[in-house]
């Protein structure tokens, strides 16, 4: 049975600092999604990750795959107060989608 | 405009009243499915569809039914709806099984009393 493991499951950072989202997950898969959601909104596609070694950047958000330690992370650099909103990594199984429980990020002055 | 709509987007109901949540997509997908969100638990999967006439189960279908008699709608009935279904439920579809990039809904709070 596929399991996600997201952490941290709440991040407080300040302004302007970096900080790194891990997402584990514990068996075998080519295809990793991560998705925000803002408060009592739906979730919006962020990235898509198809292979080892996969890296993918938009604006300060950077997420990567290592699909042999079965890890995908999510870099934010320099953060700023839009940034504050729940990040979910979801991972393909043999057939369902499995989410992890999200990291909701406060991103503060 | 391409989307996943849904409906009705809040609701308020008793224990045993049937009820049925419409999901809608235009982007002629394959794939449908349902999740609720629960807080602390994340989203999990309900049922899904690939394709008109398939459906299976995800993982916490019990309390719940679907239909895919069309390709562009997947509504999820609840045939007597209890509190521990008061949730947050999204419906969302994609190309290539599932394989390919989730749109969702704007989503459905459901409250049972």
């Amino acid at each position: 049975e596929l399991k996600v493991e997201q952490n941290p499951l709440f991040l407080s950072m300040q302004e302007g600092k970096n900080y790194t989202i891990y997402c584990n997950y514990s068996t075998t898969s080519d295809r990793l999604y991560w998705y925000r959601q803002d408060p009592g909104k739906s979730l919006e596609s962020l990235f898509v990750l198809l292979s080892n070694g996969a890296v993918k950047q938009e604006g300060r958000l950077m997420a990567s795959l290592d699909t042999k330690a079965r890890l995908s992370t999510l870099h934010i650099t320099a953060a700023v107060h839009d940034l504050s909103a729940t990040y979910f990594c979801a991972v393909l199984g043999n057939t369902p989608l499995v989410f992890g429980k999200g990291t909701r990020l406060s991103v503060i002055a | 405009e391409a989307q996943v709509t849904q409906n009705p987007r809040y609701l308020i109901t008793v224990t045993g009243k049937k009820l049925t949540v419409t999901c809608s997509q235009n982007m002629n997908h394959e794939y449908m499915s349902w999740y609720r969100q629960d807080p602390g638990l994340g989203l999990r999967q309900i049922y899904y569809s690939m394709n008109v006439e398939v459906t299976d189960k995800g993982d916490v279908p019990e309390g719940y039914k679907v239909s895919r008699k069309e390709k562009r709608n997947f509504p999820l009935i609840l045939e007597s709806p209890s509190p521990n279904q008061t949730s947050l439920y999204f419906c969302a579809s994609s190309f290539f099984q599932g394989r390919g990039e989730q749109f969702f809904g704007p989503g459905t709070r459901l409250t049972v009393l």
